[in-house]
């Protein structure tokens, strides 16, 4: 069993759905960092966050810790949203950084 | 700042030859880190460094070999290709994470090689 798992796998929504991405995780954490990968390749770091609720733009984390489970909402979708989302945990052992396999969403115009 | 930089973008090789992967980073981080990403699966550490004339391994470490003799530089050697080491590379760095009050720092990534073994 993965460390991080991530649901759903691929996402596809029409533009200005809200969106919701899941990830559990099963070891003890630092932080939950979410990032960013698009088709081009580049990651990018989007929130990290250890208890409670983020909010940028048009995106938000949560993070449920007694849970262990975490959620990156995007409001009002944009085909430019397309992308890998990716969950990973600072592990609290080691402060190494562990990742989901990620979430392909696909934002239809 | 050009932030992490890697090259080459693309290259292949055939079984049995060897390379180095070159990454650089231009913020003055302290620690840098070797992922391969497969299809399907996430990133996975391969070696990482804490500093200059420290390297240790990862999750996945055999096949590669690391140094790192200043702060901006931390190439990644491949000894004997092999197909399973076919693979997107990517090289990060970041502010220790450890010195962070327990939320880490943002790692900031390079482009990524695409590497194919054949």
């Amino acid at each position: 069993k993965n460390e991080v798992e991530q649901s759903p796998q691929n996402l596809t929504a029409q533009e200005g759905e809200f969106i919701t991405i899941n990830c559990s995780y099963s070891v003890g954490i630092s932080a939950l960092h979410w990032l960013q990968q698009h088709p081009g390749g580049g990651i990018v770091s989007l929130f990290m966050l250890s208890s409670g609720k983020k909010k940028h733009g048009r995106l938000i984390a949560t993070i449920n810790i007694q849970e262990k489970h975490s959620s990156l909402h995007i409001t009002a979708s944009h085909p430019r949203d397309s992308a890998v989302y990716i969950c990973a945990v600072l592990t609290s052992s080691n402060y190494k950084l562990t990742f989901g396999k990620g979430t392909l969403l696909t934002v239809n115009p | 700042n050009a932030g992490v930089t890697q090259t080459p973008k693309f290259r292949i090789l055939k079984i049995g030859q060897s390379m180095t992967l070159q990454c650089a980073q231009d913020m003055n981080h302290n620690y840098m880190y070797w992922y391969r990403q497969d299809p399907g699966m996430g990133l996975k550490l391969i070696y990482y460094s804490v500093g200059a004339g420290i390297t240790d391994k990862g999750e996945v470490p055999n096949g590669y070999n690391v140094s790192r003799s200043t702060t901006e530089d931390f190439p990644l050697r491949l000894e004997l290709a092999a197909p399973s080491q076919t693979s997107v590379y990517f090289c990060a760095s970041s502010y220790d994470p450890t010195l962070a009050g327990g939320l880490g720092y943002e790692q900031y990534f390079g482009p990524g090689t695409r590497l194919t073994v054949t």
